[in-house]
């Protein structure tokens, strides 16, 4: 059964048009991450949540935020999608060991 | 800032051979991961290390955490079709919050039926 489940598995956007990204976990895990990951690149951490504490990187663009309603759920919006913002975004879960727990990841195209 | 070296970045073995990637640091790390990325897909937990010296298996694949905290490797063996994909390891040092993961840039395995 998936734990980590993202929807949608592919999003479109058109550039500038505000697009928002889902992501749920059933392993009831306190820290939930977001990150983009280019082309054979490794995921770069945008920002996570440790409980309801929002912890944003440093290098995070503006135009990304997130919103963690409840333990289980938690979203990307990205607010003026560019040409740039093009990528797979992942979301990752964690509890008590450092291990992180990967969903299948959102292909983002921007159009 | 903290940088996790991993080689070779890319490799082409004939199935059956074995395989073996590492990755090296110069900062110490608590644990150490090793995830496997196929295209389209999220990365995928393989072997998970805790401790200095640990040695895991999970059935082809077999991970060491370097007893110097500053590096990890992972073998497979036997390769078959389907182990073809990016690996990626990632380390970690606990911080205050967040147990941010450090990667490496990823071994790219194609494996040649």
């Amino acid at each position: 059964d998936a734990m980590v489940i993202q929807n949608p598995r592919y999003q479109v956007t058109q550039f500038g048009k505000p697009v928002t990204l889902s992501c749920s976990q059933t392993l009831n895990h306190n820290v939930m991450y977001w990150y983009q990951q280019k082309s054979s690149q490794a995921p770069k951490l945008l920002f996570h949540y440790y409980d309801k504490d929002f912890n944003n990187e440093a290098d995070t663009p503006d135009n990304f935020q997130s919103r963690r309603p409840n333990t289980s759920f938690c979203f990307l919006d990205i607010r003026s999608p560019g040409l740039g913002d093009a990528a797979m975004y992942l979301c990752a879960t964690r509890y008590i060991s450092d291990t992180q727990y990967f969903g299948p990841g959102t292909r983002l195209t921007v159009l | 800032g903290q940088q996790l070296n991993q080689s070779p970045q890319s490799m082409f073995i004939q199935e059956g051979e074995d395989v073996s990637m590492n990755c090296t640091s110069s900062s110490i790390f608590n644990t150490w991961l090793w995830y496997k990325q196929d295209p389209g897909e999220g990365p995928v937990l393989l072997i998970a290390l805790y401790k200095a010296g640990e040695l895991t298996s999970n059935g082809r694949l077999t991970a060491q955490f370097g007893i110097t905290r500053k590096d990890s490797f992972l073998n497979i063996s036997a390769s078959i079709p389907s182990d073809v994909g990016i690996y990626f390891c990632a380390a970690c040092k606990e911080e205050t919050s967040g147990s941010r993961l450090t990667f490496g840039e990823g071994t790219q395995l194609t494996v040649n039926p």
